[in-house]
């Protein structure tokens, strides 16, 4: 079944240390690719997207993702994080050839930034 | 432009009751969409528009309605609210490649 996997559904790290969190899909065909951030509390924020060109995407606060086609990944990261940016992060798939735009999410991850 | 709204933000029912969550986009986009969101579980479908007079299932439908009267509006419609259906419920609207989401209704059916 095709689906969108991430690695990590609680991630707990200091302030100024690096983030990276894995995303991986099992689609064969042409996908649109998303991270979204989700604050306590609030709603869905999309954080970046990758449609094509560049597999290197830059997103807002500071956050970057890198699509690896060869190995269906669409891994995020950020070099330095805040307390603020503790939040649950999901990434996304939505598949071109479905006849409409099904987004398919996956689990979420929960990072929590310590001062 | 306020994008996706919802209404309302909290509500609280009884089993057996029913309800109707409002979701407007004034973006005048084709495509709308419901979610519920469940801790570790993603977002998961629930039906979804890709136009004014169109709706269809998702893969989660059961126990909700939908109807698309307007480009703008796209409520969700429980007719007999179980446990198991407490979630939070979002809205989306945009284009079959990108998603604009609103706020989150937080349910609660006790």
């Amino acid at each position: 079944a095709q689906s969108v996997s991430q690695h990590n559904h609680h991630v707990i790290l200091s302030e100024a240390a690096s983030l990276e969190l894995g995303c991986n899909y099992s689609y064969g065909g042409t996908v649109n690719l998303f991270w979204y951030v989700q604050y306590p509390g609030q709603h869905l924020q999309l954080l970046l997207k990758y449609f094509s060109g560049d597999p290197l995407v830059k997103g807002i606060k500071g956050f970057e993702a890198e699509f690896i086609k060869s190995k269906f990944s669409f891994n995020l990261r950020k070099p330095s994080v805040q307390w603020s940016d503790t939040a649950e992060y999901f990434c996304a798939v939505i598949l071109l050839t479905d006849s409409w735009g099904k987004l398919q999410f996956g689990a979420g991850t929960q990072v929590v930034v310590t001062p | 432009n306020a994008g996706v709204t919802q209404t309302p933000k909290f509500r609280i029912l009884k089993i057996g009751q029913s309800m109707t969550l409002q979701c407007t986009q004034d973006m005048n986009h084709n495509y709308m969409y419901w979610y519920r969101q469940d801790p570790g579980m993603g977002l998961k479908l629930i039906y979804y528009s890709v136009g004014a007079g169109i709706t269809d299932k998702g893969e989660v439908p059961n126990g909700y309605n939908v109807s698309r009267s307007t480009t703008e509006d796209f409520p969700l419609r429980l007719e007999l609210a179980a446990p198991s259906q407490t979630s939070v419920y979002f809205c989306a609207g945009g284009t079959d490649y990108e998603q604009y989401f609103g706020p989150g209704t937080r349910l609660t059916v006790t």
